[in-house]
């Protein structure tokens, strides 16, 4: 079956450094990847989007890379900051579908 | 900016009562969804729906029924609330882009359902 594999563990980091979460899938061959942001107690919230034909798409200090071989995007934040603390989910589906499968999330927390 | 809102963000109902929970957009959008997330398991889709009176099951149907009757509001209904249904319950929205396309989903804050 379709799995999505987050890492479970909390990622703690220094301010100012940059933060690297890792999405990998299996048994699937997705047309689009998305990350999202959720803070405790609130609903997800949309960052970027990158299609199976884009290698790398960048949004202030935000970076995602999808890479369809090895199965896995990576999303990076540069200059990380205490704000930027929070869960990040990825989330997989297909052009044509309405079905996205989501991640569990990765927790992130920036120390100042 | 879009709007997504949930009748209730915390809800406490018995073993087998009937539960309604509301959604509402204002954007316009097609599309309305309905998951649950649980610690550990992610979002997982319960329905979806993709225009008025239309509807599609999603991964875990089971004990749940949906009503869209205008296309701004979504309704989940728990027929016989039941322990396991306990739950953070999200609702979601987005357009249909030309030919299909996906575009991004925005969401209601949550609704936090206990069922004792």
């Amino acid at each position: 079956s379709q799995k999505i594999e987050q890492n479970s563990e909390a990622l703690n980091i220094q301010e100012g450094k940059t933060a690297t979460l890792t999405c990998n899938y299996t048994n699937y061959s997705p047309a689009y990847l998305q990350w999202y942001r959720q803070d405790p107690g609130r609903g997800p919230v949309f960052l970027l989007l990158i299609r199976e034909n884009e290698k790398e798409k960048r949004k202030e200090r935000l970076k995602v890379t999808f890479d369809t071989t090895l199965k896995q995007s990576l999303f990076h934040i540069t200059a990380s900051q205490p704000a930027d603390s929070a869960t990040y989910l990825c989330a997989l589906g297909n052009t044509g579908g309405f079905k996205t499968i989501f991640g569990a999330g990765t927790r992130l927390f920036v120390k100042a | 900016d879009v709007k997504v809102t949930q009748s209730s963000r915390y809800l406490v109902k018995r073993t087998g009562e009937k539960v309604f929970l509301e959604c509402v957009q204002d954007m316009d959008h097609e599309n309305m969804f309905w998951y649950r997330q649980d610690p550990g398991l992610g979002l997982r889709l319960i329905y979806f729906s993709y225009d008025v009176k239309m509807k599609e099951k999603g991964d875990i149907p089971e004990g749940y029924s949906v009503s869209r009757e205008k296309k701004e509001r979504f309704s989940l209904i728990l027929e016989s609330a039941s322990t396991n249904q306990t739950s953070m319950y999200l609702c979601a929205s987005s357009i249909t882009g030309q030919g299909r396309a996906i575009h991004e989903q925005y969401f209601g804050p949550g609704t936090r359902l206990t069922v004792t």
